[in-house]
């Protein structure tokens, strides 16, 4: 079975602090998103990237940057944290159109 | 550009009734279609996948989705409604097999 891991399920953060959401995936996929997830509005995609050390802007990338140096690996870095961060981050890896999610990360900033 | 438009944000069935969940999408070229299904506190995990090879598309769990390109819809059904079948459902259009929108979802509830 193919495999994302989120290494946090739940974070609080101040305003202002460096947040790091960091995504593993063992099945060798080349693409792998951030997405964040809000009531009423669905998943809305942040970053995405085709391949090591290649990232695309989402439909919502302000505030937000994103790191792959590995392939299995892919980072969502929040600058400085503000309280409308405050949401549910999914990651995801793909092949042929099917998403693989993680588990998500609900991230607080208060 | 693709959009997805859920009718509904929440859904109530009775267990053994049949559960509809309507998409509408707009789309410049043919779309890749899909419904993904988030049960409480996991990730999303892809019940069907519409590629142009079939316009009713079978997935997981019993549920079904068809296609119809003059009404630009992608509705799910499932003709029985299960207890397990609560669950949050996402419709999803992509241009390109690869970089999905998706809708902003519609919650499940069976009742006993």
């Amino acid at each position: 079975d193919v495999k994302v891991t989120q290494s946090s399920r739940y974070l609080v953060k101040r305003t202002g602090e460096k947040v790091f959401l960091e995504c593993v995936q063992d099945m060798d996929h080349e693409n792998m998103f951030w997405y964040r997830q809000d009531p009423g509005l669905g998943l809305r995609l942040i970053y995405f990237s085709y391949d090591v050390k290649m990232k695309e802007k989402g439909d919502i990338p302000e505030g937000y940057s994103v790191s792959r140096e590995k392939k299995e690996r892919f980072s969502l870095i929040l600058e400085s944290a503000s309280t409308n961060q405050t949401s549910m981050y999914l990651c995801a890896s793909a092949v042929a159109g099917e998403l693989f999610f993680g588990e998500g990360s609900r991230l607080t900033v208060l | 550009a693709q959009s997805v438009t859920q009718l509904g944000s929440h859904v109530s069935v009775s267990e053994g009734a049949l559960v509809l969940l309507r998409c509408n999408y707009s789309s410049s070229v043919p779309p890749y279609l899909f419904w993904y299904v988030q049960y409480p506190n996991q990730g999303l995990q892809l019940l069907l996948k519409y590629t142009s090879a079939a316009t009713l598309v079978k997935g997981i769990n019993g549920f079904e989705a068809e296609f119809k390109k003059s009404e630009t819809s992608f509705h799910l059904t499932k003709p029985s409604a299960h207890m397990s079948d609560a669950a949050e459902y996402f419709c999803a259009v992509s241009p390109d097999d690869y970089k999905l929108s998706f809708g902003a979802g519609t919650t499940v509830t069976v009742r006993a």
